[in-house]
């Protein structure tokens, strides 16, 4: 069956702009997940989806970063005024529950970079 | 003290050997531990999980996990090229709204 999509693969942006980073998680799977991956910070969690629950925010690093997940399935991370700490692979993953036991698949992320 | 610690590497070993990695986490009340494993380049593909004490075995691979010593391990019996990657152990901590707290990975490179 089809994984975790993300789109764009890759976006280069002028710092200062915002973008829109989309996630299509695998069908039925109720809770969704951002991450980021940077050389210097290792892969770390920003954002995390429970079916119609308010999301859990603790990870985003600054209030530029925001995050909805429309329907219950698709989620799109917006990052306002882009900086250039801000260069990373974003990643999505998606689990059936949001149990302790409850594994998480990514998607291929999307890579990008802050002129 | 980080909360989940990996070996940075990088780990070489021969074509067929067995390669170890290891992974120790600082909360005590921990459950779910995972390995994913990456190639550069690539997104984090599950490997294995393990929630219970012991070994768990899965084709080449072997979990294992000791909770009193805070210490979970991958093994990788006949390694193969194939199998050089960077190997990620991820932790849900307990308290955590279920996001994966991920070691800073183990470069693995399997020679020829």
């Amino acid at each position: 069956g089809a994984g975790v999509s993300q789109s764009p693969s890759n976006k280069v942006t002028e710092k200062g702009k915002d973008v829109e980073l989309r996630c299509d998680p695998i069908s039925g799977h109720t809770a969704l997940y951002w991450y980021r991956q940077s050389l210097g910070q290792g892969l770390e969690f920003l954002i995390y989806f429970q079916g119609n629950s308010a999301p859990d925010k603790s990870g985003l690093p600054s209030d530029r970063f925001s995050a909805e997940r429309t329907g219950g399935s698709v989620s799109t991370l917006t990052i306002q005024r882009t900086q250039q700490e801000d260069s990373a692979v974003y990643l999505c993953a998606s689990s059936f529950l949001a149990g302790v036991f409850d594994t998480q698949y990514f998607g291929p992320g999307t890579r990008l970079t802050v002129l | 003290q980080k909360e989940v610690e990996q070996n940075s590497g990088p780990l070489s070993v021969p074509e067929g050997a067995i390669a170890s990695l290891n992974c120790t986490y600082s909360d005590r009340g921990s459950q779910s531990f995972f390995w994913y494993r990456q190639y550069s380049g690539k997104s984090p593909e599950l490997i294995m999980f393990i929630y219970s004490n012991g070994d768990k075995e899965d084709g080449r691979f072997t979990a294992q996990l000791n909770k009193a010593s805070q210490y979970v391990s991958l093994l990788i019996r006949d390694s193969q090229p194939s199998d050089s990657a960077t190997y990620l152990c991820a932790v849900i901590l307990s308290g955590s709204a279920r996001q994966l707290t991920f070691g800073s990975g183990t470069q693995l490179t399997v020679l020829p």
